[in-house]
């Protein structure tokens, strides 16, 4: 079985604050990591997919840094927005998982106006 | 509307009725996904599809559980003998294998309460 730990499980954090969590993933057979975020009542959306060593994405405040040789990834929001609350979910793609897409727990982000 | 579309939305049911999910994909999506969500928890793995074959079904599934997906498109998700540990959010996704980039889309889910 995939082991997907992310943390923290929650945060809170005021609006403008800037806020980061971590997955981490079995570094052996990686090809690609996923990032959704999954807001209350509406459809989990993908943010991004990370391929390869040392790759940083961004979409706006949001922003992702891949290590495959350890297996983690950061995500960053800066000066978050209450609209940012949501818990933000990454699934990593193994070689030996046949493409399947095993998600972990999640960080719950709660920004307070 | 082309994303992925799940019915129902929410399904109230008696312990030990069977109850049946339904999923469209994006059209030209050969992976088709689900997932069981229960409250703080990241969505469970339960089984996968690409095109009409299942490809896993997660160990941890009971034999109450079954899904097929006929001629490759849409999907259904069946529960027989429905158990209160069963309540939950039921998500279906569906994926594209042209590139190894592609993004997962997700249906809204199905919430079954189990009573």
């Amino acid at each position: 079985i995939l082991n997907v730990e992310q943390s923290p499980q929650s945060l809170h954090v005021q609006e403008g604050d800037s806020t980061n969590f971590t997955c981490s993933f079995p570094s052996s057979n990686f090809y690609a990591l996923h990032w959704y975020r999954w807001e209350t009542a509406k459809s989990p959306e993908a943010l991004f997919v990370m391929t390869l060593n040392g790759d940083e994405k961004k979409k706006g405040r949001i922003s992702a840094t891949l290590n495959t040789k350890e297996g983690y990834s950061y995500l960053y929001i800066k000066g978050s927005q209450p609209e940012d609350s949501a818990t933000y979910l990454c699934a990593p793609l193994i070689y030996n998982q046949g493409g399947k897409l095993i998600f972990g727990q999640g960080t719950e982000l709660s920004v307070k106006p | 509307d082309t994303g992925v579309s799940q019915d129902p939305r929410h399904k109230i049911t008696k312990r030990g009725q069977n109850v049946t999910f339904r999923c469209d994909p994006i059209s030209e999506h050969n992976r088709l996904y689900w997932y069981r969500q229960t409250l703080g928890q990241g969505p469970e793995f339960l089984t996968y599809f690409q095109n009409e074959a299942q490809l896993e079904k997660s160990r941890l599934l009971s034999d109450r559980f079954s899904a097929e997906r006929p001629k490759g498109s849409f999907s259904t998700l069946e529960i027989q003998r429905t158990e209160q540990g069963d309540s939950a959010m039921y998500l279906c996704a569906s994926r594209t294998l042209q590139g190894v980039n592609t993004e997962a889309f997700f249906g809204q889910g199905t919430r079954l309460t189990v009573v």
